[in-house]
């Protein structure tokens, strides 16, 4: 089945450094991907929708200069923490969609990243 | 803003015993995806509902759509240990790529 590779796994860094993670899709090509969220125990929040080479569309509440996001080709999105902080300790998982398929079919999830920012 | 409620948000059974999740909303959407999520990785489908009133079985675990397309459930028979988890609905908005909205999630505990 298709496979979304996320990278890295965990990643613990220092306030006021970036931190950049990285969504590929390994057999199949996604001209969008989906950055999520997630706090523990609650549920995945969506953060941007990543387009193929144009801008990402960011939810409500989200800023696009802390969390920036690149898709620069049909298999890789990227997100960058910028100037992390505390807070930005979270769980961030991705998701894509074969593009060649209708939206009604299953969106695949990467492993997820687990940041701490000390 | 498209909204998905889900109940309960945390259920703790004994093994056997049957369960039912809830998910609804006010939206109607394109489809409805139940995923099941293990601690430190990410969700993984179950199970995709598309048309209004649709049941679908994956052995103890039911699923079902609404007529409306704006609500769906999970009903577990006889549940064991392994079914231990976070389940998560998400429903895939119309017209926006694959956009999946997610419900506040189930964690459920099940005790031997």
């Amino acid at each position: 089945g298709a496979v979304v590779s996320q990278h890295p796994s965990r990643v613990i860094c220092k306030s006021g450094t970036s931190v950049k993670i990285e969504c590929r899709s390994l057999d199949f090509q996604a001209t969008t991907m989906f950055w999520y969220r997630q706090f523990p125990k609650k549920s995945l929040m969506l953060m941007a929708t990543s387009n193929e080479g144009s801008k990402a569309t960011y939810e409500q509440g989200v800023e696009k200069d802390k969390f920036l996001i690149n898709h620069a080709s049909l298999t890789l999105s990227t997100l960058t923490v910028t100037s992390a902080h505390p807070e930005d300790s979270s769980f961030y998982i991705c998701s894509a969609r074969d593009s060649r398929i209708s939206w009604n079919t299953e969106a695949f999830f990467g492993q997820g990243t687990r940041l701490t920012v000390v | 803003t498209q909204l998905l409620e889900q109940s309960p948000q945390f259920l703790s059974i004994q093994e056997g015993e049957n369960l039912t999740v809830y998910c609804n909303s006010s939206s109607v959407f394109s489809s409805l995806q139940w995923y099941r999520q293990e601690p430190g990785e990410g969700p993984v489908l179950l199970v995709t509902v598309v048309t209004g009133g649709e049941v679908k079985k994956l052995k103890r675990l039911t699923f079902q759509f609404g007529d409306a397309r704006k609500d769906s459930s999970l009903h577990i028979t006889a549940a064991q240990p392994g079914d231990t988890g976070l389940y998560l609905c998400a429903g895939v908005v119309y017209n926006q790529g694959g956009k999946l909205i997610f419900g506040q999630g189930t964690e459920l505990s099940v005790k031997p």
